[in-house]
């Protein structure tokens, strides 16, 4: 099976502007969950989403958004970028039903890095 | 409190040496326990999964569980250059889909 793939791998952006990246999950999962990865804070979870509904929601601010489409492709969003969104975002997978311990296979990851 | 406690490290050891890595968490509801390792720039790759108490074992690699005192483990044995990297705990709970990671430890094995 193809694993995660992310794309773009990498981006540079302005304060100010807005940003769309995107994950494509590994086939038959239909859970998709967006982290936040950076050197003084870990992993920092975002939002979950299955079947297109967003699941778990982290304690980040509205300007962090993300959709599923019917495919499980997920995409995420971040509004009015700041400086301090400069970071890798992980996309991770899984068969999402939430039962007998599903994990999680994460993509590469897109590395953001705001000027 | 966070709800999973890892020690940052870093953690440098010579090659061969064993190697054992901690967690901690305070939620005794979580059942699956996972390590992940992740190569600088690189997304986690999974490497070992355990269900509830006990040990796993996978090569090289020592996974174990010990809910009593909520604390997990991972052992390399005959460490190699190639197992340094950033070492990250995760777990969750039987239902929900949601997981918790500790912050992970950096690993270099110096040959």
């Amino acid at each position: 099976k193809a694993g995660v793939t992310q794309t773009p791998r990498y981006l540079i952006k302005t304060r100010g502007q807005q940003v769309t990246l995107s994950c494509s999950p590994i086939s038959g999962h239909r859970s998709v969950s967006w982290y936040q990865q950076t050197p003084g804070q870990g992993l920092q979870f975002l939002f979950e989403y299955f079947s297109e509904t967003q699941r778990n929601k982290g304690n980040f601010p509205g300007r962090f958004s993300g959709r599923q489409f019917s495919n499980s492709r997920s995409e995420m969003n971040v509004s009015t970028l700041e400086l301090g969104d400069s970071a890798l975002y992980l996309c991770a997978s899984s068969p999402g039903t939430g039962t007998q311990g599903d994990t999680q296979y994460f993509g590469p990851g897109t590395r953001l890095t705001v000027l | 409190q966070k709800e999973v406690e890892q020690d940052p490290g870093p953690l440098s050891v010579p090659e061969g040496a064993i190697v054992s890595l901690n967690c901690t968490y305070s939620n005794s509801a979580f059942q699956y326990f996972m390590w992940y390792r992740q190569y600088s720039r690189k997304g986690p790759e999974l490497l070992m999964y355990t269900y509830s108490s006990g040990n796993k074992e996978d090569g090289r690699f020592t996974a174990q569980v010990d809910k009593s005192s909520k604390y997990i483990s991972l052992f390399i044995r005959d460490s190699q250059p190639s197992d340094s990297a950033t070492y990250l705990c995760a777990m969750s709970r039987p239902t929900g889909n949601q997981f918790y990671f500790g912050t992970g430890t950096s690993l270099t094995v110096i040959p």
